[in-house]
Parts: C-alpha cells; structure tokens; sequence
C-alpha cells in the first residue's frame, strides 16, 4: 500500500509552546488529509478534513485556532498545536487518501494511515 | 450511545480462531473496514467489505456482514502472538470520505 509518514514521532515541550506535526504522502499525491487524535485505549476521534488547497473542516468541538492544519501540497500538510497545554498530550494520527485516477487507493477510497505522533506537554 | 460499538477485551489460545465482533447504526455505512493498530504505531488496513456483500475472506480473516443486523465480524484462524494488537472496525457513510471508528477491541494471545 501507500506510505504516509508523520514526523516527528515523538515530541515533549513546555506548556505554552506550539508543536508543529507533519504528515507526508511519500509515493501518491494525497487529495485529502484527515487528523486524529487518540487518548490511551480509546479510539480515534476525527478532528478535522483537509483538501489540497482550501481550508480544513473542523469537527464539532474542535478549536480550530488552537489547531491549525495547512494542506499546501498534494504531498504534505501540517498540524500545529498552538499555546499546547498538559491536556493536549495524546496520540495524533495523520492518513491521506486520493481520488486522483484509481491508484492505489482504487475505488474504495482507502485511508492510508500515518505512524503517528506522540505529543507530551509538560 | 456509540454509533460504533466493539467488545474492549478478547483473549484466545495460540492456534485458536478469534472472533472480533462490532456493531453500527447507520444504514447508510458503504465500506466497512478492520484496522490493527500495534502498541504506539499507527493503523494498517486488514480488510475491507462492500455494504451490499455479505462475505469476505481473505487469507486467515473472514469478514461477515450482516446489514439487517448492522452487525460485522472478523474471524481470524489459526491466530498467532504476532496478531496480539487493537482492532478497530470502521465504517464510511455515504460518499463521505471520513471515517467512524469503533472503540477497538484489545485482543490478546496467549501460548
């Protein structure tokens, strides 16, 4: 399948501070984003849907000045956690999916799941 | 409620058959999908199914559909250590390209 990376992999920093997160569609041109975030043994929570271009959705209760997303290319978009406070600590995870031609994400339109970022906020 | 739900806990002996079972609400799911998602990694795909089938078998896995039910189960045979992990099932509504998950069900093997 696809490869999607996310760096970086781990990151601890100080309350206050924002953290930037990069997810990286490596072998296709990734036409939508989507961020999640995981608690401990829980599932993932949609934060928000981003296209190549245009401004992300936010789901409901998400604050989206508190979580930017930039999606400036096919191959690249960012999550940045600004002013990170100890309750932002979680899981995020990052996939990416096409609907340019059939590829490798054919007709089902598969989300291609990053390794995710373990954020800490002292 | 969840509109997705899975059992949180399985444990099963090596060699086994494990069952991972989950339910949903909406009517309007198309895809229906199983992740595993290893301790601090992220999700691969396992399986996918088609609302309008019913079976799906791919290897060691057996996807069942029952759509009358909303109710879809991974049947996993001969499982082995290296299948210790979480499982989610996820559906896609419609022509939504977002995804609703389950809240993964822990499975564990024993030797």
């Amino acid at each position: 399948g696809a490869v999607v990376s996310q760096h970086p992999s781990r990151v601890i920093c100080k309350s206050g501070t924002s953290v930037k997160i990069e997810c990286r569609s490596l072998d296709f041109q990734a036409t939508t984003m989507f961020w999640y975030r995981q608690f401990p043994k829980q599932s993932l929570m949609l934060m928000a849907t981003s296209n190549e271009g245009s401004k992300a959705t936010y789901e409901q209760g998400v604050e989206k000045d508190k979580f930017l997303i930039n999606h400036a290319s096919l191959t690249l978009s960012t999550l940045t956690v600004t002013s990170a406070h100890p309750e932002d600590s979680s899981f995020y995870i990052c996939s990416a999916s096409s609907n340019i031609g059939q590829g490798r994400t054919g007709s089902y339109n598969e989300q291609f799941f990053g390794p995710g970022t373990r954020l800490t906020v002292l | 409620g969840e509109d997705v739900e899975q059992s949180l806990f399985l444990s099963v002996r090596e060699g086994d058959s494990s069952v991972i079972n989950c339910t949903y609400t909406d009517s309007s799911s198309t895809y229906l999908y199983w992740y595993k998602q290893e301790p601090g990694a992220g999700l691969q795909l396992l399986t996918y199914i088609f609302s309008n089938m019913d079976m799906k078998q791919d290897q060691r896995l057996t996807v069942l559909l029952n759509k009358k039910d909303k109710h879809l189960s991974l049947r996993i045979a001969d499982t082995q250590t290296g299948d210790s992990a979480i499982y989610f099932c996820a559906e896609r509504r419609g022509s939504a390209r977002q995804l609703t998950f389950g809240s993964g069900t822990q499975l564990t093997v024993l030797p």
